[in-house]
């Protein structure tokens, strides 16, 4: 009864560096997101995919790639680490078909600091 | 520019009585809102929701209300429980089932004993 599972759950980058920060669902969702949510403030989206093999940009998807291979994985891929990216990364997952959807399944979080 | 506000960072009751934690919106294309709840060093998790069509909604000690020509809503909690103590959230869903959410910034609740 996992649910949704983000791995690591702390990491500190150089600036410069790059690092995928991982995510996997075992409801058999086919929405998958990525949020980040800065100090005070709400979770803004990044990335979202309707399923697998489709993709697409939220409110600050700069400086991000993702990539979703499988129904259960999300992975999401920071190139060049920018201290603006200090941030805590929550992925989530929910189910939506012919208009019925039910709420976002968060993960725990990955709290990621550039330094 | 927000399109989801909570005006209030922080909101402390008394164990035992009512908690309304309050949330505005700019955008009509909203049509579905709902309230996650956090914990520290948890993810956040769903506590109840309301469809545009709907005025009130009811779950328990939880009750959201929603005034669409003012467009707001709150979340309401009867009675407090110190396990309530939790940063909730308030989020909006866009018209068209694009499933995107847009969320405020959180009011911190503490339910003192």
């Amino acid at each position: 009864n996992a649910g949704v599972t983000q791995t690591p759950k702390f990491r500190i980058l150089k600036i410069g560096q790059s690092m995928t920060l991982q995510c996997a669902q075992d409801m058999n969702h086919n929405y998958m997101y990525w949020y980040r949510q800065d100090p005070g403030m709400g979770l803004k989206l990044i990335y979202y995919s309707v399923g697998a093999g489709i993709t697409d940009k939220g409110e600050v998807p700069n400086g991000y790639n993702v990539s979703r291979s499988t129904t259960e994985d999300f992975p999401l891929r920071l190139e060049l680490a920018a201290p603006s990216q200090t941030s805590v990364y929550f992925c989530a997952s929910s189910y939506a078909t012919g208009g019925r959807s039910q709420p976002q399944h968060f993960g725990d979080g990955t709290r990621l600091s550039i330094l | 520019d927000q399109q989801v506000k909570q005006n209030s960072p922080s909101l402390s009751v008394q164990e035992g009585r009512i908690s309304i934690l309050n949330c505005d919106y700019t955008n009509s294309m909203f049509d579905y809102f709902l309230w996650y709840k956090k914990y520290p060093a948890e993810g956040p998790t769903f506590l109840i929701s309301i469809s545009s069509i709907k005025d009130k909604n009811e779950d328990g000690r939880f009750t959201v209300f929603l005034n669409k020509s003012a467009k707001h809503l709150s979340l309401h909690i009867v009675p407090s429980q110190p396990g309530d103590s939790a940063v909730y959230f308030c989020a909006a869903r866009y018209k068209g089932g694009s499933e995107k959410l847009v969320f405020g910034k959180g009011t911190k609740l503490t339910v003192n004993p």
